[in-house]
């Protein structure tokens, strides 16, 4: 049980490039978040989906997108980088919150990114 | 839409003294989770304690318990006998029941010092 995993761990690009950020768990979780941390500014959501084939909007989606193709897989792309992308990316998952006994989020080790 | 309030950006304590982080939500909802997250400098997330709103018994792990004031909507957490591992960021989180509120929404977090 590898729980929830990422790649890369660091990743350096340059403005206008183009990347994908991937995010994978094995817990049979539906609900899959994306969420970057930076200083001062706790964690926000990105990203987030219920299920397979289903996402939605976080509090800072713009630059991002997002598709979730299966329930195992959720990846983030950077359409075209910008230096305020820079920051620590975090993949996490969860049960539906309707399970009251199982449903707190299990974060991945998540992506340190830095755009020049 | 909910927020999350850390006032306290920084806090120290001496090693095996008690130490209290506070933590202040807004929400309309009635039924909802809380937790404490902490971040150590490894960057890894790991859930410290959970609350369901429904329940008015305030939880415990440990040296870690939670006072949970639904009325005041504050969920502060307390640390008994603090160690030099209890060095980390924390983060107070919400989560709501249902639909758009079932995304996890974070404070910006307060950075715990221990002093030896």
């Amino acid at each position: 049980n590898a729980g929830v995993t990422q790649t890369p761990k660091f990743q350096v690009l340059k403005t206008g490039q183009s990347m994908t950020l991937q995010c994978a768990q094995d817990m049979n979780h539906e609900y899959m978040s994306w969420y970057r941390q930076d200083p001062g500014m706790g964690l926000r959501l990105i990203h987030y989906s219920v299920g397979a084939g289903i996402t939605d909007q976080g509090e800072v989606p713009n630059g991002y997108n997002v598709s979730r193709s299966t329930t195992e897989d959720f990846p983030l792309r950077l359409l075209s980088a910008a230096p305020s992308q820079t920051s620590v990316y975090f993949c996490a998952s969860s049960y539906s919150p309707r399970d009251r006994l199982y449903n707190e989020q299990f974060f991945g080790p998540g992506t340190r990114l830095t755009v020049l | 839409a909910q927020t999350v309030t850390q006032s306290q950006p920084e806090m120290s304590v001496q090693e095996a003294e008690t130490v209290t982080l506070s933590c202040t939500y807004d929400t309309s909802e009635s039924d909802y989770y809380l937790f404490w997250y902490k971040q150590p400098p490894s960057r890894q997330m790991i859930l410290v304690i959970r609350q369901e709103a429904y329940k008015q018994q305030n939880a415990t792990e440990n040296r870690f318990s939670v006072n949970f004031q639904k009325a005041a909507k504050s969920f502060s957490l307390k640390i008994s006998d603090s160690q030099l591992g209890d060095a980390a960021m924390y983060f107070c989180a919400y989560r709501g029941y249902t639909g758009a509120n079932s995304k996890l929404t974070f404070g910006k977090g307060i950075t715990l010092s221990v002093r030896p």
